[in-house]
């Protein structure tokens, strides 16, 4: 069956330590993969897109990398701050999809970043 | 300002009632859709909309219904066939790009209880 998976268990680290959430998918060909934050009864924002011949992305200090051959991408925060506490999400667009721009998202990660 | 509105932000509604909930862009945005976003899961699509009086079908879209009269607009009725509606709802905007689509616009969301 066709998954989206992201780790289901709270991150709790420490101000100024670098954090590391997974995205991890099975049976789906995508073309991009997405990453958003989503704050406490408010919509996701968009952080970062990679697309499938991509392996690195970065943006100030957000970065995100993508391995298709293990089937997973990883969104590190570095020097994090309490502000980035947040839920963060991941979404995918699967290639077989090619009406709109509709995507398949994981169930997100809390991170909380204590100071 | 440009954005995406969604009203209200918190509705109830009793047994056996019809309701529908607001989303408007003024972003130019050609693509639509509707989420549904339940305590610990991620966003399920409900209906998406590529073009004015076209939309499909998300993975849940039984007991819901949609319009695209207008290229800003995209209301989505929660009927009395849907059986568990209590849920946050967010409703969320793309641009074409080519082929494909860019990042999605999210809503600030509705909260919708069932008494």
């Amino acid at each position: 069956s066709q998954k989206i998976e992201q780790n289901s268990e709270a991150l709790n680290i420490q101000e100024g330590k670098t954090a590391t959430l997974t995205c991890n998918y099975t049976n789906y060909s995508p073309a991009y993969l997405q990453w958003y934050r989503q704050d406490p009864g408010r919509g996701p924002v968009f952080l970062l897109l990679i697309r499938e011949n991509e392996k690195e992305k970065r943006k100030e200090r957000l970065k995100v990398t993508f391995d298709t051959t293990l089937k997973q991408s990883l969104f590190h925060i570095t020097a994090s701050q309490p502000a980035d506490s947040a839920t963060y999400l991941c979404a995918l667009k699967p290639h077989l999809y090619n009406q709109g721009g509709k995507l398949i998202f994981g169930q997100g990660t809390e991170l909380s970043v204590k100071p | 300002d440009g954005g995406i509105t969604q009203s209200p932000k918190y509705l109830f509604r009793k047994e056996g009632q019809n309701v529908t909930l607001s989303c408007e862009q003024n972003l130019n945005h050609d693509a639509m859709y509707w989420y549904r976003q339940d305590p610990g899961q991620g966003l399920r699509l409900i209906y998406y909309s590529q073009i004015v009086n076209d939309f499909q079908k998300g993975d849940i879209a039984e007991g819901y219904s949609v319009s695209r009269e207008k290229k800003e607009s995209f209301p989505l009725t929660v009927t009395s066939a849907q059986k568990n509606p209590t849920a946050f709802y967010l409703c969320a905007s793309s641009m074409r790009a080519g082929l494909s689509y860019n990042e999605q616009f999210f809503g600030p969301g509705t909260r919708l209880t069932v008494l």
